[in-house]
């Protein structure tokens, strides 16, 4: 079974550009999560939808960070503009729904210089 | 928001030797995790405990849900060369699917 898909693996920019990471969960999981960590941190859930629903973003920053699920499938996290300490690793993670397992991508290394 | 506290910060240690790590937390929860990150990966679960003073093994790994419902501990027995990596506890918040997790114990084995 294919695991939870991100890409790019690695993005460079400068600050005050945009930029948009994807995600495409497990086949079948109709929840999946967007999580940030900062190098030396446990990972940070951002935003988690149910379907194509937004359940929780109450520690998104919707000033610059915006997500969408559209179809329910695959999803994208954007930032725009970027900020030097928003530099971390951003995993996507997906899980059937009312279940504890949640299944993490490789993340995408986010630089902003 | 709540916190984890994660004990010790990072480990160095001889092949063969066993590990012990741990994680309490000021609250009370019903659920705690045990994940491992490989580097440049994301987390994966290793042992998931949902019973005050459960005790649970994965092969080699050892984790207990302590009786408080505050904290939790994870044992690696007889550590191999491929145990490197950072292991993080987690909870449940607010009875949802929401995860906290703590800030992670770094072990290095060395051969």
């Amino acid at each position: 079974e294919a695991g939870v898909a991100q890409s790019p693996r690695y993005k460079i920019i400068e600050k005050r550009q945009s930029v948009a990471f994807w995600c495409n969960p497990i086949s079948g999981h109709a929840t999946l999560y967007w999580y940030q960590q900062i190098l030396g941190q446990g990972p940070k859930l951002l935003i988690q939808f149910q379907n194509n629903g937004v359940v929780d973003d109450s520690q998104l920053p919707k000033d610059r960070f915006s997500a969408e699920r559209l179809k329910g499938v695959d999803s994208t996290l954007k930032i725009q503009p970027a900020k030097l300490e928003d530099s971390a690793v951003y995993l996507c993670a997906s899980s059937f729904g009312g279940s504890d397992t949640q299944y993490f991508g490789p993340g995408t290394r986010l630089t902003v210089l | 928001g709540q916190q984890l506290n994660q004990s010790p910060q990072s480990m160095f240690i001889q092949e063969g030797e066993d590990v012990s790590m741990n994680c309490t937390s000021s609250s009370i929860f019903n659920t705690w995790l045990w994940y491992k990150q490989d580097p440049g990966e994301g987390p994966v679960l290793l042992i998931a405990l949902y019973k005050a003073g459960e005790l649970t093994s994965n092969g080699r790994l050892t984790a207990q849900f302590g009786i408080t419902r505050k904290d939790s501990f994870l044992n690696i027995s007889a550590s191999i060369p491929s145990d490197v990596g950072i292991y993080f506890c987690a909870v449940n918040q607010g009875g949802s699917e929401k995860l906290v997790f703590g800030k992670g114990t770094k072990l290095t084995v060395n051969p």
